[in-house]
């Protein structure tokens, strides 16, 4: 079993819906969750990043751990054409960068 | 562009070539990563820079060596490399080694015929 399990997709969606993302990890010891986005050609950039279980919201997005089943979700509402990028999820036991397990991504289109 | 910037942007090399990857970062910061990305699989980190000093090696075969002359710019040096080993390698910047937040260069796309 992958330490973090993450579905390719693609996920296509039309503009306007709710996205859910979703990644299950295997590592008990996870406590800092991030999310990355990627666009194509481009480096990941940090989207969002949450320590232990719980919700955090930054504008459109949500993110949502839930550490009792090791799921761990980012919803984006109100979806846009500039939201279609790979989004990486990314769990870590701690602040060291040998510490953090990225997902293999979910590539998300959104289409006008 | 970001703060991060690395060049080339394409390479195809042979492999019995020699080949150095760039990364420069503009943003003060004092860590620098390099990681390899392959088709449908996860980030894999390679190297780290603290304060131009390394602190892990992930195992790295020796074909890849990495060279960080200071904290601004960090290099990735390849010799006689495999085919398996075409993929997209990132730099990342932060601003210590242990915190969150890495800036991503767009990456060099790499081809190893």
């Amino acid at each position: 079993q992958k330490e973090v399990e993450q579905d390719p997709g693609p996920l296509s969606v039309p503009e306007g819906a709710i996205v859910s993302l979703n990644c299950t990890y295997s590592n008990s010891a996870f406590q800092y969750f991030m999310w990355y986005r990627q666009y194509s050609r481009k480096g990941p950039e940090l989207l969002m990043y949450t320590y232990s279980s719980g919700n955090k919201e930054d504008g459109r997005f949500t993110a949502q751990v839930d550490k009792s089943s090791k799921y761990i979700s980012l919803f984006i509402r109100d979806s846009q054409p500039s939201d279609s990028a790979t989004y990486l999820c990314a769990p870590s036991e701690g602040s060291s960068a040998s510490k953090i397990i990225f997902g293999s991504g979910t590539r998300l289109s959104i289409r006008p | 562009e970001t703060g991060v910037t690395q060049t080339p942007r394409h390479l195809v090399m042979g492999m019995t070539n020699k080949k150095s990857l760039k990364c420069e970062q503009h943003l003060g910061h004092n860590a620098m990563y390099w990681y390899k990305q392959s088709a449908k699989k996860p980030l894999e980190l390679m190297f780290v820079y603290n304060f131009k000093e390394q602190t892990e090696n992930n195992s790295v075969p020796s074909r890849f060596s990495p060279e960080c002359p200071n904290s601004s710019h960090l290099f990735l040096h390849l010799h006689t490399l495999q085919p398996e080993d075409s993929a997209l390698y990132l730099c990342a910047s932060s601003p210590k080694a242990e915190g969150y937040g890495y800036t991503f260069g767009s990456g060099t796309r790499l081809t190893v015929v």
